[in-house]
């Protein structure tokens, strides 16, 4: 079993659409979370740490319920540029980064 | 601020031969992550070094290897290259190891084609 699966999609949404992303972790030893985005071959960038109260930012809402081991994306009012693959992040205890496979995200007009 | 830079950006080697990849921190963090990444799969986690020391090894052959120098910047060395290991490579450093909210920043990664 994967340290962080995620389901890998691709979720096609039209513009203005709302999506969530769900991604679960096996290792309940893992202390903090974020959410990664990567464009087609480019490096992964930092979208949000996820915080275990919950976080906003903007459109974007991070969610973590430590009891299920579960880590939720959402997305509002979604635009063509939020188009790429969203990674979820889990730090384990030695502070090693484990990521899982990632969902693609297409938004169209 | 200067991010994480890698280099070369692209490099081609015949399989057997010897690949060095080089990757520079932002300034500050001591901590040194590489991960390879395969044509359509995940971040797999090679190596992490953190003040000069390999702190964690992912599961990789021991023909990957490196080290990180005072200065922190880094070489992964991938020796007898095999075809499958055509890949982007990706460095990413961060503030500091261990706990905490910090997530890593990634250079732009060195592309590996074996041939």
């Amino acid at each position: 079993r994967k340290e962080v699966e995620q389901d890998p999609g691709p979720f096609n949404v039209p513009e203005g659409a709302t999506v969530a992303f769900n991604c679960t972790y096996s290792n309940s030893a893992s202390q903090s979370f974020f959410w990664y985005r990567q464009d087609c071959r480019k490096e992964p960038k930092l979208l949000m740490s996820v915080y275990s109260s919950g976080n906003e930012d903007g459109r974007f809402t991070a969610q973590l319920n430590r009891a299920s081991q579960y880590i939720s994306l959402l997305i509002r009012d979604s635009k063509l540029s939020d188009s790429a693959t969203y990674l979820c992040v889990a730090r384990n205890q030695g502070g090693k980064l484990i990521f899982g496979q990632g969902t693609e995200l297409s938004v169209k007009p | 601020e200067a991010g994480v830079t890698q280099s070369p950006t692209h490099l081609i080697k015949t399989r057997g031969q010897q690949a060095t990849l080089r990757c520079s921190p932002i300034s500050g963090h001591t901590s040194v992550y590489w991960y390879q990444q395969a044509l359509g799969l995940g971040l797999q986690f090679l190596l992490w070094y953190d003040e000069g020391e390999e702190r964690n090894r992912g599961n990789f052959p021991p023909r990957f290897s490196g080290r990180q120098f005072p200065n922190y910047s880094s070489e992964l060395n991938v020796n007898a290259l095999e075809l499958e290991d055509s890949a982007l490579y990706l460095c990413a450093s961060s503030l500091m190891a261990g706990l905490g909210y910090y997530g890593y920043t990634f250079g732009s990664g060195t592309r590996l084609t074996v041939v």
